[in-house]
């Protein structure tokens, strides 16, 4: 089975550019999350959604940032304008519903890079 | 106060030794407590999860959990060069949406010497 897809898996842009992030989750997987890790903060999580909704985006770390689900199997994590802070590898993990102890599966993640 | 805290390390072993890894956490009413896997230049793995206090075993992994303290543990017996990666804790929450979102320490780096 595929697992959670993630494009690209480099981006390297100079800021003030915006940059589109792509996940598509594991199929029949009705969470879908946003994370950010960097080496000062770890795996933070920006937004979450649950069947194409988005629940929770307290974690988006200004309004530059965006995230959409048009569907089940697609998001979309953007960043306009970007800035050098912005540099981290960002991914994309997805879960089955039911038990919230379900385990999530992460993508191999999008390294991101603003000059 | 992090919510979730982890010693960065590195934490070197040699190889067959029991690796030790800890984590604390701030919120009092966590249920629900991970560990993750993570190599370099890779994506996190669950290796193990732990819901109840005491201990849990899978393999060579062995889960420890006091709500009392606070505290989940791993420890990682007869350690292997392979086991050389970052492990990060991860706490769920318990009220309403939190319940689907996991908070993650910064993760321990372990170095098994060969």
């Amino acid at each position: 089975d595929a697992g959670v897809i993630q494009s690209p898996r480099h981006e390297v842009t100079e800021m003030g550019q915006e940059v589109t992030l792509r996940c598509k989750p594991i199929s029949g997987h009705d969470y879908l999350f946003w994370y950010r890790q960097t080496m000062m903060r770890g795996l933070e999580l920006l937004i979450y959604f649950n069947n194409n909704v988005p629940i929770d985006d307290s974690g988006m770390p200004e309004d530059r940032f965006s995230a959409k689900m048009p569907n089940a199997s697609f998001s979309t994590l953007k960043i306009q304008p970007s800035e050098p802070r912005d540099s981290a590898v960002y991914f994309c993990a997805s879960r089955s519903t039911g038990n919230s102890n379900q385990p999530q599966h992460f993508g191999d993640g999008t390294r991101l890079s603003i000059l | 106060q992090k919510e979730v805290e982890q010693n960065s390390g590195p934490l070197s072993v040699p190889e067959g030794a029991i690796a030790s890894l800890n984590c604390t956490y701030s919120d009092r009413v966590s249920q629900s407590f991970f560990w993750y896997r993570q190599y370099s230049g890779k994506s996190p793995e669950l290796i193990m999860s732990i819901y109840s206090n005491g201990d849990k075993e899978d393999g060579r992994f062995t889960a420890q959990l006091n709500k009392a303290s606070q505290y989940v543990s791993l420890l990682i017996r007869d350690s292997q060069p392979s086991d050389s990666a970052t492990y990060l804790c991860a706490v769920k929450g318990r009220r309403g949406g939190a319940t689907n979102k996991l908070i993650f320490g910064t993760g321990t780096l372990l170095a098994v010497q060969p």
